[in-house]
């Protein structure tokens, strides 16, 4: 049983646009929601991160989204830039004990010049 | 930040030999470590959990014969794949939570190829 759902799949967006990924959890005790950055051939580097306290945070042009009663959070990256073509995991886990989060299936984002 | 490093970063070996990945945590001592295999364009597999002095905990489903993980010190955990066949071809990541504990870092990798 996937227990964060990914979507979507793969993304192409044009430079200056907007990159929207979306998750959606079912285990209510979840309760730290990181979203990882993997570029081809190397490991995944923590992006951004967020807990259920605050509805948003925004690094630069990262922004996540969390909506705790919907069990969902998303990830904008506003101004696209080719740089940031990769793949995309978000993750959740509960902090409690031994944090051993679960992944998304992961988004490929495309962005063309 | 903490980094971990992973070594070697692409191996090839012949089927039937074991190769060993070492994952080490280079500015902060790590408890805990996990092996993640992944396949091309999915998502990472937890394989097992690396807990150091103690018996690694395994996912439903990985051999944990064929996968041994030795986590001999705070800052290195090695998995080694004994009698290694084609379909064990992936990519192995290494991770570890950081010193708050959610914040996990991961190596850079190890594509491992079986001919």
């Amino acid at each position: 049983q996937q227990q964060v759902k990914q979507s979507p799949q793969s993304l192409i967006v044009q430079k200056g646009g907007i990159s929207i990924i979306n998750c959606a959890y079912e285990n209510t005790a979840f309760d730290y929601f990181p979203w990882y950055q993997q570029f081809p051939g190397k490991g995944p580097a923590l992006l951004i991160a967020i807990r259920p306290d605050v509805s948003e945070k925004k690094e630069g042009r990262f922004t996540i989204s969390f909506n705790k009663s919907a069990k969902q959070f998303s990830l904008h990256i506003m101004d696209s830039q080719p740089g940031d073509s990769a793949t995309y995991f978000c993750a959740a886990g509960a902090s409690g004990g031994s944090y051993i989060p679960t992944f998304g299936r992961g988004t490929s984002l495309i962005v063309h010049p | 930040g903490a980094v971990v490093s992973q070594h070697p970063s692409w191996v090839i070996c012949k089927s039937g030999t074991s190769v060993k990945i070492e994952c080490r945590s280079l500015d902060f001592q790590a408890t805990t470590m996990f092996w993640y295999r992944q396949f091309p364009k999915q998502s990472l597999m937890l394989m097992a959990t690396s807990n150091e002095g103690s018996k690694a905990t395994y996912e439903q489903g990985v051999e944990k014969d064929k996968f041994l993980i030795n986590h001999a010190s705070l800052t290195l955990s090695t998995l080694t794949v004994t009698s290694a066949h084609p379909e064990d071809s992936s990519f192995y990541i290494c991770s570890a939570p950081g010193l708050t504990g959610n914040t996990i870092y991961f190596g850079e990798g190890s594509w491992l190829t079986v001919v």
